[in-house]
């Protein structure tokens, strides 16, 4: 199976602040790499796709990038609304295979 | 608008059987390949099983092979999971996902497997 090792696991930063997660998969994935955000008590939500691509609307202060098996995702200028637990999804082979999750909090 | 609505969740005794159901709305639901994903509680997301659009192809997480079923009923825009053998593990909110992607999501529906 392949396994996805997610960073950090929880992240403390301030309003406007640049934030970066990454997941680095344990073996080639391609591009087959997609971003999550779920806020409390809220279903996971889409952010990207094919390790780069923006998802229908979600702002552009989100991006996803790729270096060989590492993955990132990076916020540009924090906002409130950010807070949550970002989860990586590796969709490359069965059986599909979710980072542990990176718990954003505001400082 | 899209809209994914699970239901069939509930309490159960382990060992015994339950049918999750979701309804798909707002989309060609023939067209979508889709999936289950289970979070158990205060823990992360966890892939349980993905059906091709036709439902000629299915996966399963080790874990649930042999006792999970995906299927679909692409006249009733409904995807199930039946789950048999139900586990105190298995114990956890599991949510319909459109596609490999999720690009949308369910409410997700809550699974207590206790005696």
């Amino acid at each position: 199976d392949i396994q996805m090792t997610q960073s950090p696991a929880s992240l403390s930063a301030s309003l406007e602040e640049i934030v970066t997660i990454t997941c680095q998969a344990s073996q080639d994935i391609g591009n087959w790499l997609s971003w999550y955000q779920q806020k409390p008590g809220k279903s996971p939500q889409l952010l990207i796709y094919g390790a780069t691509s923006l998802a229908d609307g979600v702002p552009s202060r989100f991006s996803g990038s790729r270096s060989g098996t590492q993955y990132s995702l990076k916020i540009s200028r924090l906002q409130v609304e950010d807070i949550g637990i970002y989860y990586c999804l590796q969709a490359y082979s069965a059986p599909y295979t979710f980072g542990a999750g990176t718990k954003l909090e505001l400082k | 608008e899209v809209q994914l609505v699970e239901s069939g969740g509930g309490l159960v005794q382990p060992g015994r059987s339950m049918k999750l159901s979701c309804a798909a709305s707002g989309f060609t639901f023939s067209n979508y390949g889709m999936a289950w994903v289970r979070q158990a509680p205060t823990k992360g997301l966890e892939w349980v099983a993905t059906i091709s659009y036709d439902g000629s192809s299915t996966y399963y997480r080790d874990s649930v092979k042999g006792r999970f079923t995906i299927s679909r009923d692409n006249a009733k825009s409904t995807l199930y999971l039946q789950m048999n053998s139900l586990r105190s593990e298995d114990t956890a909110t599991y949510y319909c996902t459109r596609g490999i992607l999720g690009d949308y999501w369910g409410q997700g529906v809550m699974v207590t497997v206790s005696s």
